[in-house]
């Protein structure tokens, strides 16, 4: 059984273009994460929800709005797409116990391609 | 902050032992350490935490040292299936905030 999976896998999609990305997890994790990990592999968190509440927004383009519709599903949408938008996205989960944050489970990600 | 990595790459040939650095700016909480392979995702390796908890894989270590805010990964008599970037994530209350990786490169 897959922990986190993403769809889709890849994407390829002209400038200005409007698309999303789909993530769920099946741990039961109460905490979900988008990070962005771009050619020179640096992985940025850009959001992060806690029992489907917006926790972290880091200086991310207002062109990014994420969705929590449960605690299971973190999606990503993404407006007017841009050539630096193009990079791996990668979806996460973990459990938060106490305040303390625990090991994140990683989605496959997905390759953004904007042209 | 983002904590500073060294090396940024390493090469070794298998067997041998390899060291990881991360550095912090700020006082240290918690350390992340992950494992990514090329085209696939992070897979987390451990957790060091303030007090000396750990959590992870047996067959490696790290170390925590608060007063350096400063961790390393151990890799002894390293096999082929070590390669890959390794990450460093510094553990605040509510976010990771990732170094920019070690590229390990294990040879036969």
């Amino acid at each position: 059984d897959t922990a986190v999976s993403q769809t889709p896998k890849y994407l390829v999609t002209q400038m200005g273009n409007d698309k999303s990305i789909k993530c769920e997890q099946n741990l039961g994790h109460d905490t979900m994460y988008w990070y962005k990990q771009d050619s020179k592999k640096f992985l940025k968190i850009m959001f992060s929800y806690n029992n489907k509440e917006l926790i972290i927004n880091e200086t991310v383009p207002n062109r990014f709005s994420p969705k929590s519709p449960d605690k299971a599903h973190l999606n990503l949408h993404i407006n007017s797409l841009e050539l630096g938008d193009s990079a791996v996205y990668f979806c996460a989960s973990s459990q938060v116990v106490s305040g303390s944050y625990n090991e994140q489970f990683f989605g496959p990600g997905t390759r953004l391609t904007v042209l | 902050q983002q904590p500073v990595q060294s090396p940024q790459a390493v090469i070794l040939r298998e067997g041998e032992d390899a060291v990881i650095n991360c550095s912090s700016s700020k006082a240290l909480y918690s350390v992340h350490w992950y494992r990514q392979k090329h085209g696939e995702a992070p897979v987390f390796l451990m957790i060091l935490l303030k007090g000396g908890e750990q959590k992870g894989h047996d067959k490696i270590s790290a170390s925590f040292n608060e007063k350096k805010q400063q961790s390393s990964l151990y890799l002894t008599a390293s096999q082929l299936s070590y390669s890959g970037t390794y990450f460093c994530g510094l553990g605040g209350s509510e976010k990771l905030v990732f170094g920019k990786g070690t590229k390990l490169t294990v040879n036969p």
